[in-house]
């Protein structure tokens, strides 16, 4: 049984351009969360879907958005990248109705 | 906003001795969630605690959540180097939206 899965590992950009971060929920899974986290911090909630739709949204800005896709997998989209977009992003799933949650293994953005 | 705050930031131990992490926060929680983060690692869902008062053990880890609802603590007994790692507490909320605290960084010493 794969757990979540999140492509690709790493990944550099340019200030100002866009990215797209994707995430495989673990089996089973139909509500995914992002956060954001940065070197030697906890991680942040950027926003949760559920039933494709966005259900919960921390404190970010409009240019982080998201989709979810009806096999439940999500991807996260960052416009007009800042330095300080640099992070890890981390995918978590969680079972329906319950709260805990199982995080990929990140994807480590550099914006330069 | 809701804030949870974690002490200490780091704590260094000898391999053997006992490890204790503490959380807080000015409101009270619906829920307690743990997780350990590996260097170079992601986040792992180690318990939740739901009830006031309630008390989990893993093996040699132990985890309270306060009479109020608003403070827990994590303390590992004998400590391993396989437990070096940062500690977050996060209020786990109605749905799911997790808020940590900072963390608390162990580095054991053989």
């Amino acid at each position: 049984d794969a757990g979540v899965t999140q492509s690709p590992t790493h990944l550099i950009k340019t200030r100002g351009q866009q990215v797209t971060l994707r995430c495989s929920p673990k089996s089973g899974h139909d509500t995914v969360s992002w956060y954001q986290q940065a070197l030697g911090q906890g991680p942040q909630f950027i926003f949760q879907y559920y039933e494709e739709e966005e259900r919960q949204r921390g404190n970010f800005p409009d240019r982080f958005s998201g989709h979810q896709f009806p096999n439940y997998s999500s991807e996260l989209n960052v416009n007009a990248l800042l330095l300080g977009d640099s992070a890890l992003y981390l995918c978590a799933s969680s079972p329906g109705g319950r709260t805990e949650a199982f995080f990929g293994q990140g994807t480590r953005l550099t914006v330069v | 906003g809701q804030q949870v705050m974690q002490i200490p930031q780091y704590q260094h131990v000898q391999e053997g001795e006992d490890f204790t992490t503490y959380c807080n926060s000015s409101t009270t929680l619906s829920n307690i969630q743990w997780y350990k983060q590996r260097p170079g690692g992601h986040p792992v869902f180690l318990i939740q605690l739901v009830k006031s008062g309630e008390v989990k053990k893993q093996k040699r880890l132990t985890f309270q959540f306060g009479e109020a609802k608003k403070n827990s603590s994590l303390h590992i007994t004998a400590t391993q180097t396989t437990d070096v790692g940062t500690y977050f507490c996060a209020d786990g909320g109605s749905q799911g939206n997790l808020i940590f605290g900072k963390g608390t960084k162990l580095s054991v010493k053989p």
